[in-house]
């Protein structure tokens, strides 16, 4: 079975500082992917990134960075000088290899407060 | 380019009716997925298709839900009767290629069975 936790269901956080959205997984397969999606007030959900689980690299893309660590099961997501814009439900999801599922988590609310 | 088109954006509805939600996805994708998105349950895989073939229904409630995809632009959700728990916002998403590896999302369908 598959699992994704995020705990933190809403975070708030005032404008340029920086936030770490947690997500934890579960899962029997050895191989699998990771994803964290953006959905913004207009609803649709927004790809942000891809992670094989042979790849533990750390992946930092503009002011978002993202840390993957197999042995604590997580994936977590930082957001550095927050803005407004980032604003949204962030989820976490996962795959196993070859399956044609997203398993989702909670998400996680995030408010900028300018 | 456009996106996934999702039509209606919102439909009210009295329990019983019919309802059916629409989707063209983006165009050269081969596959489509139909996710339901609720506050008990979050997000729920319904269907997927690839190549206009439906591959996995594992996800759809009951028999009340069905759908179809008669060509690679277009596809149908349909709910006959309609309850009051089906209320909930349909996302329709498609990929390029097989599997999840990376869905762009339509901007869902808010449905409202009353």
């Amino acid at each position: 079975a598959q699992k994704v936790t995020q705990a933190q269901t809403e975070i708030s956080v005032v404008e340029k500082e920086d936030v770490t959205l947690d997500c934890v997984y579960e899962t029997r397969d050895t191989t699998y992917y990771l994803f964290w999606y953006k959905q913004p007030p207009s609803g649709e959900l927004v790809f942000l990134i891809r992670r094989n689980s042979f790849d533990e690299q750390n992946e930092i893309s503009g002011r978002y960075s993202w840390n993957f660590q197999k042995s604590t099961s997580s994936f977590n997501f930082t957001i550095t000088a927050s803005q407004v814009v980032d604003s949204a439900v962030y989820f976490c999801a996962l795959s196993p290899t070859g399956a044609n599922n997203l398993f989702f988590g909670t998400g996680t609310r995030l408010t900028v407060i300018p | 380019d456009a996106g996934v088109i999702q039509s209606p954006r919102h439909e009210v509805t009295e329990m019983g009716q019919e309802v059916t939600l629409r989707c063209k996805p983006i165009s050269g994708h081969n596959s489509l997925f139909w996710y339901r998105q609720t506050m008990m349950r979050g997000l729920e895989l319904l269907i997927y298709f690839n190549n206009n073939v439906p591959i996995d229904d594992s996800g759809m409630p009951e028999d009340r839900f069905s759908a179809k995809m008669p060509n690679a632009s277009f596809s149908t959700l349909k709910i006959q009767p309609s309850e009051p728990r089906d209320s909930a916002v349909y996302f329709c998403a498609s990929s390029l290629g097989a599997g999840v590896w990376e869905l762009f999302f339509g901007e869902g369908s808010r449905l409202t069975v009353l």
